[in-house]
């Protein structure tokens, strides 16, 4: 079985701030992990993912996450924080015999001016 | 492309009635899965075909749940009869064997109200 659990369902940041959302997962066999961005009323969108190779992922919008097996953990950052970066993130994992993503509660990224 | 797209985009509808969500997924896609994204219970996924046959229902809520794909460019949700618990955004999301895995492409959504 997988899972994800991602730390602090609300984090606000400054403008220009770091940006740091966190995310473990647990996975029986190598995994595959994702970040997804969802805009208000909208569907979910890629923001990265990886797949074993490196494990330093750069997305869209200047996000980055790296993925870290010994501490299960794969974080989400952004050096700085725009307002338009104001979305809920989700963390997803699957691996490659299984086509569905378990997804994470999601974290709501508030942007302050 | 159009991307996936759903309708209706919003749904209110009284408990009992049935109520049905369509999605078209991206040509090409071989997978289609459905979703449901409530407070409560997050981002939950329903169903998914690969190549119009459903794959995995277990995460189906109940029997008032169905879910069809007729062909590779349609597939609808079904419930009936509705109950207010049913309240919920649906998506759909399409993805293509060659594409990735978990490189799945969201639709808008459908927002159904159920009073």
């Amino acid at each position: 079985a997988q899972s994800v659990t991602q730390l602090g369902s609300h984090v606000s940041v400054s403008e220009g701030a770091l940006v740091l959302l966190r995310c473990n997962y647990s996975s029986s066999v190598p995994p595959y992990l994702f970040w997804y961005v969802q805009y208000p009323n909208q569907g979910l969108q890629l923001l990265l993912k990886y797949t074993s190779a490196a494990t330093l992922v750069k997305g869209i919008n200047g996000f980055e996450a790296e993925f870290k097996k010994s501490e299960t953990s794969f974080h989400l950052t952004k050096p700085s924080a725009h307002m338009s970066d104001a979305a809920e993130y989700f963390c997803a994992v699957s691996s490659y015999s299984a086509r569905q993503l378990t997804f994470g509660s999601g974290t709501q990224l508030t942007v302050l001016p | 492309d159009a991307g996936v797209i759903q309708s209706p985009r919003h749904e209110v509808t009284e408990m009992g009635q049935e109520v049905t969500l369509r999605c078209k997924p991206i040509s090409g896609h071989d997978y289609l899965f459905w979703y449901r994204q409530t407070m409560m219970r997050g981002l939950e996924l329903l169903i998914y075909f690969n190549n119009n046959v459903p794959i995995d229902d277990s995460g189906m809520p109940e029997d008032r749940f169905s879910a069809k794909m007729p062909n590779a460019s349609f597939s609808t949700l079904k419930i009936q009869p509705s109950e207010p618990r049913d309240s919920a955004v649906y998506f759909c999301a399409s993805s293509r064997l060659g594409q990735g895995v978990g490189e799945q492409y969201f639709g808008p959504g459908t927002r159904l109200t159920v009073t």
